[in-house]
């Protein structure tokens, strides 16, 4: 089985300070550990991938196998950061492609 | 955005009626996906397909089925819908990694 932890459901910052949203997991296998965004009246959308290791909208992501974690960090928040983040991890069951999603963590950048 | 949709956007029904969601591609992705969102439950998989007419369960199937008879469309069904069917489903598309494609999601409202 596979399963992600986002134990935070809100965090809320001011502009400028760093940024960690928690993101943990198990799966037996090898997984792809994915960060998807949501902004306010969009449909959710790929931010950043473990596998391709590069900074998107000043955002970074480490894959951590010790420790079973993708947390997400970004060292001064923006206003324009303010979203619902997901955390995904893409397994394999039954020889097919499954992807399964945390429970979210809304960010809140107070000015 | 990948050419991905969904019908309809919005829908109002009474209990015990049947609803029919539809998502419709023109990526020619192989994997497609259901899933439902919840506050508190973030992202939850109900059904997906990994070809025409191969389909498999998430992990909130109950109650819904699923049809794939073409590459193209993915139709989600609910039989008897229920209160606790209100929410926000979302389709989504992919090739051979984790990385999905969303649709802008469609909103169902059980009365």
């Amino acid at each position: 089985a596979q399963r992600v932890t986002q134990p935070e459901k809100l965090l809320s910052v001011f502009k400028g300070a760093p940024v960690e949203l928690k993101c943990n997991y198990s799966y037996s296998g090898s997984p792809e550990l994915f960060w998807y965004v949501q902004y306010s009246r969009q449909r959710l959308q790929l931010l950043l991938r473990h596998i391709s290791r590069e900074s998107i909208k000043g955002f970074t992501a480490d894959l951590n196998k010790g420790e079973t974690s993708f947390h997400l960090k970004k060292p001064f928040a923006q206003e324009e950061d303010s979203a619902m983040y997901y955390c995904a991890l893409s397994g394999h069951s039954g020889g097919y492609q499954k992807v399964t999603f945390g429970t979210g963590t809304k960010l809140q950048v107070i000015p | 955005d990948a050419g991905i949709t969904q019908s309809p956007r919005h829908k109002v029904t009474e209990t015990g009626t049947p609803v029919t969601l539809r998502c419709h591609q023109t990526e020619n992705h192989r994997y497609m996906y259901w899933y439902r969102q919840d506050p508190g439950h973030g992202l939850r998989l109900i059904h997906y397909s990994y070809g025409v007419k191969d389909t498999d369960k998430g992990e909130v199937s109950d109650g819904y089925s699923v049809s794939r008879s073409k590459t193209e469309d993915f139709l989600l069904t609910l039989e008897s819908a229920t209160s606790s069917q209100t929410s926000v489903y979302f389709c989504a598309i992919s090739e051979h990694s984790g990385e999905l494609f969303f649709g802008e999601g469609s909103r169902l409202t059980v009365l």
